[in-house]
């Protein structure tokens, strides 16, 4: 347990469905990330946020969607889904963005069907 | 950019030592992190360097040279829990980036 809790574990949705996925840390940390990790795959960094802003979109498609209402919380929204989308899903905390250790949830794993 | 380059797979026997390698290229650069992944699950935190030389933890090492952009991790008294996936991770400006990792087999 790593203090980062993500919801659900598992998905399995249509390329028409809309769902989304939670991220919620207890750690008091400031800075929140999701990354996508495909087999064979590296992991992807997707979206950064800083005190509850976006400082970060790696070049990620418009079909996803992340939100940060505060500190603790961050979620990703998915709508319209291709099935190379499904992988898993990993969200993180770090006290900062400069020299501190990033806390893995232990990710949602996505399949789009 | 950024650049990660690190062995795909090693494979080691108990009880020895391995190394693993990392070189990298980063705009920005606030140290670099070790972790450790095992398959299915999610990435553990194992060290982390932000000046030059070796940092110890028990089994585990991890040196850093800045100016060569090259890091290691040195795996000690290697046992069977420790096949895992360790990944290479240098801290650049806002961003955590991972390399691919690389793939440690241990066996009797």
């Amino acid at each position: 347990e790593t203090g980062v809790t993500q919801t659900p574990r598992h998905l399995v949705m249509g390329m028409t469905n809309k769902k989304s996925l939670k991220c919620e840390q207890h750690l008091g940390h400031n800075a929140m990330y999701w990354y996508k990790q495909s087999a064979k795959k590296p992991l992807e960094l997707m979206f950064v946020y800083s005190l509850e802003e976006r400082v970060e979109n790696n070049s990620v498609p418009s079909r996803f969607s992340p939100e940060c209402p505060n500190s603790s919380h961050l979620f990703l929204h998915l709508h319209t889904l291709q099935p190379e989308d499904s992988a898993l899903y990993l969200c993180a905390s770090s006290q900062d963005l400069k020299n501190t250790e990033a806390f893995f949830g232990q990710g949602t794993r996505l399949t789009v069907v | 950019g950024q650049n990660i380059d690190q062995p795909t797979e090693m494979t080691a026997t108990e009880g020895a030592i391995v190394q693993i390698n990392c070189t990298y290229q980063t705009s920005g650069f606030n140290g670099l992190f070790w972790y450790q992944q095992h398959a299915g699950e999610a990435p553990t935190f194992l060290s982390y360097n932000v000046l030059d030389g070796l940092e110890e933890k028990g089994r585990f090492s991890s040196f850093l040279s800045r100016s060569k952009g090259y890091s290691y991790l040195l795996l000690k008294e290697l046992q069977m829990k420790d096949s895992a996936s360790y990944l290479c991770a240098p801290r650049g400006y806002n961003k955590l980036i991972f390399g691919a990792g690389t793939r440690l087999a241990v066996h009797p």
